[in-house]
């Protein structure tokens, strides 16, 4: 079965430090996005891509980065850690022009 | 520009009681609509959706009629199950069909 997967699950690194966390889909789906989710805030985007050498910039980029050099995947990285950087991080995927997300399961991520 | 706005959680009710959560969007035309629902520890998964006007979304015995007087898409059940407790996104995609637009999310707990 086609599915979403994010790893780590649960990641707790210090300020400052780099960190990147992975999103892997066999959906074969153009469409990938990062989000992450806080309480008060719901779903916020990070950045998105709609294909292989496509990133866009989403509501909430300062100090994330991604690059998608194939269509599976779509790591996330956060260049310096911070405190304010501690989140629910959620990726999900789609199909050019598709209505449905699937999202994977979530990577927990605390800053200390 | 695109929005979603639910009502604020949290919202606690007892089995078999009826259930509605409110759901207003502003838009650029008429966008799919949607509702996602989030099971404790997991991602988002599709509930229901409605591609135009009148339309009804319906699964698991949840209902969402799309609204474009009101520009609401309420989220409805009869009668509530200890399992339906999560928490319940409603959302957009704009007209490229490319992105989403999430409300903050509601979550329902149910008690026996």
């Amino acid at each position: 079965d086609a599915e979403i997967t994010q790893s780590p699950r649960h990641k707790i690194t210090e300020t400052g430090r780099q960190v990147t966390l992975a999103c892997h889909q066999t959906w074969n789906h153009n469409n990938m996005f990062w989000y992450r989710q806080d309480l008060g805030h719901g779903l916020r985007l990070i950045h998105y891509s709609y294909g292989v050498q496509d990133t866009n910039k989403g509501e909430v980029s300062d100090g994330y980065s991604v690059s998608r050099s194939n269509t599976e995947d779509l790591p996330l990285t956060l260049e310096s850690a911070a405190s304010s950087q501690t989140s629910v991080y959620f990726c999900a995927s789609s199909t050019a022009g598709g209505e449905t997300q699937y999202f994977g399961p979530g990577t927990r991520l605390l800053v200390l | 520009g695109n929005s979603v706005t639910q009502m604020e959680g949290p919202v606690t009710l007892s089995e078999e009681a009826f259930l509605t959560i409110n759901c207003t969007y502003t838009a650029t035309g008429y966008p799919s609509l949607f509702w996602y629902v989030q099971y404790p520890g997991e991602g988002l998964q599709l509930l229901l959706k409605a591609t135009k006007a009148d339309d009804k979304g319906s699964n698991k015995g949840f209902e969402a009629t799309y609204r474009k007087e009101t520009t609401s898409f309420h989220l409805e059940k009869g009668s509530v199950q200890v399992s339906d407790s999560a928490v319940y996104f409603c959302a957009l995609i704009d007209l490229t069909g490319n992105q989403f637009y999430f409300g903050t999310g509601t979550s329902l707990t149910v008690i026996p």
